[in-house]
């Protein structure tokens, strides 16, 4: 299965743009990146998701590589409330059309006043 | 995202005995995932489970301790069975994107 190293922790001050790194050098040709976000004792939530082109949405843009090996998700305002643990996460195709979604550790984003 | 119903939110049992944790989704979809949480930790995938199949479990993970049961396209059951300590956990459903709150599990 792909994994997917991200650094353990980051600070950002608010209203900067927080840029947080993912790598998956394993990844296949088929499998999507995804990111959710978790804050403290609730279950993750969406961000974004992407294949190969970049992506961009109401919440965040992620940026991929031309080789998929690594993407970034970019929160391009950061407020306080985007203070949580950010996974970057691959979908992993199976048989018959199944997925499975692998997680990573995970980065805990700080945003400062 | 789909949304997710998840319940109980939390229970705290005793060792030996089971826990059947619900989920209930908003929208008809083909696969349900079960993860947990450890305290502090990323989530952990348990099992995929597909309506009219048995589950899939992970390496780790088996069914005589996770049953799981699917009975149509909006519903799904994990059981902890036979508890100990070491499975005080957070307990997780996903389903069409979505995430269900968790079950903050506590065995004594």
């Amino acid at each position: 299965d792909a994994k997917t190293t991200q650094p353990p922790s980051m600070d950002c001050a608010e209203g900067r743009a927080a840029n947080l790194p993912c790598n998956h050098s394993t990844i296949s040709g088929n499998e999507y990146v995804y990111w959710y976000r978790q804050i403290h004792s609730q279950g993750p939530q969406y961000i974004i998701h992407g294949l190969k082109n970049n992506e961009t949405n109401e919440m965040a843009s992620l940026i991929i590589t031309e080789d998929r090996k690594s993407s970034t998700l970019i929160l391009p305002h950061a407020t306080l409330r985007d203070t949580a643990v950010y996974y970057c996460i691959v979908r992993v195709g199976g048989t018959s059309g199944t997925y499975k979604y692998i997680f990573g550790t995970g980065t805990r984003l700080k945003v400062l006043a | 995202s789909a949304v997710i119903s998840q319940k109980p939110s939390r229970d705290i049992c005793q060792r030996g005995t089971s826990l059947t944790i619900q989920c209930q989704v908003d929208s008809q979809v083909t696969m349900m995932f079960w993860y947990r949480q450890q305290p502090g930790q990323s989530l952990t995938l348990i099992a995929t489970a597909n309506q009219g199949s048995e589950a899939t479990y992970e390496s780790g993970f088996v069914i005589d301790k996770f049953p799981i049961s699917r009975p149509n396209l909006t519903f799904s059951t994990l059981t902890v069975s036979n508890m100990s300590p070491e499975d005080s956990s957070i307990y997780l459903c996903s389903a069409g994107g979505g995430f269900g709150s968790g079950t903050q599990l506590s065995v004594l």
